[in-house]
C-alpha cells in the first residue's frame, strides 16, 4: 500500500492474555519504529529497527514486550501477560533512512484495550 | 535528559485568527526539532522540522515555526487558521541522531470556532 498499515485497528483483550500487533511499513523503508500513545499523552518511543535488527529497544517498558522484524519489512509487536496499564494506541512509523535524514511516516495505530 | 513541554493542553481560536502553539525543549546539544499534527482517524503527519540554519522554518499547510535557542523554544504559528486545522499538535525533539527516535510533548488540542 501507499502508507504504513497497522492491524488490527482495534483489539480488546483480557488481562493476562497474549497480543500481537502488526505493522506493514512503506515499501523500501529500512527504518521502522514503534511508539505507544496513552490517553492524553504524546507518543512514547518503544523500539527502533534498522533492517532486521533492533538497533534501539531502550523504550520497551519491561520484558513482557518484544518486537521482531524477521525479513526487514513487516514487524510484529508482541505483548505477553497483558495488564490494564498496557491499554494505549500503539503506533508504527517507517522511514527511508536512519537518523533524521528521512521523513517519518506514521500509521493510524492499533488501539489496545485490556479489560 | 531530553524533554519537551507544551504548556497549553487545549487552545480555541476563531477561524481566520492567528495561531501560536508553544513548545519548550530541554536538550544538551543542538536539537533536531519537529512539529507533527494528528487528525482524528489519521496518522501523525509532519508539519515542519528544524535541524540547522535559518531559525524560521516553513512547513506545509501554511504553518511556520521559529527556533529560539536563548528561550529553548520552537513555537508553531499560522497567520490565519482554517476550520480544517482543528486537530492535535505535537512538538518533538530528536532523542538520538543515530536512531532517529523522537521525544514528544503531550500535545495541544486546537479547536477552531466558526
Amino acid at each position: 500500500g501507499a502508507g504504513v498499515s497497522q492491524t488490527p485497528s482495534n483489539k480488546v483483550t483480557e488481562k493476562g492474555k497474549y497480543v500481537e500487533l502488526r505493522c506493514d511499513p512503506i515499501s523500501g523503508h529500512t527504518a521502522l519504529y514503534w511508539y505507544r500513545q496513552s490517553l492524553g499523552q504524546g507518543p512514547e518511543f518503544l523500539i527502533y529497527f534498522q533492517g532486521t535488527g533492533a538497533a534501539d529497544d531502550s523504550g520497551l517498558p519491561n520484558d513482557r514486550f518484544f518486537a521482531v522484524r524477521p525479513e526487514g519489512s513487516v514487524s510484529t509487536l508482541k505483548i505477553q501477560r497483558t495488564e490494564r496499564g498496557d491499554s494505549a494506541v500503539y503506533l508504527c512509523a517507517s522511514s527511508s533512512g536512519g537518523g533524521y535524514t528521512g521523513e517519518l511516516f506514521f500509521g493510524e495505530g492499533s488501539r489496545l484495550t485490556v479489560l | 535528559a531530553q524533554s519537551v513541554t507544551q504548556p497549553d493542553i487545549h487552545i480555541t481560536v476563531s477561524e481566520g485568527a492567528s495561531l501560536e502553539l508553544r513548545c519548550n525543549y530541554s536538550y544538551g546539544a543542538t536539537p533536531y526539532l519537529f512539529w507533527y499534527v494528528q487528525s482524528p482517524g489519521q496518522g501523525l503527519q509532519l508539519l515542519l522540522k528544524y535541524f540547522s540554519g535559518d531559525t524560521l522554518v516553513q512547513g506545509i499547510k501554511g504553518f511556520e515555526a521559529e527556533f529560539k535557542r536563548s528561550q529553548s523554544s520552537f513555537n508553531l504559528r499560522k497567520p490565519s487558521v482554517h476550520w480544517s486545522d482543528a486537530a492535535e499538535y505535537f512538538c518533538a525533539v530528536g532523542g538520538s541522531s543515530n536512531t532517529g527516535k523522537l521525544i514528544f510533548g503531550q500535545g495541544t488540542t486546537l479547536q477552531v470556532k466558526p
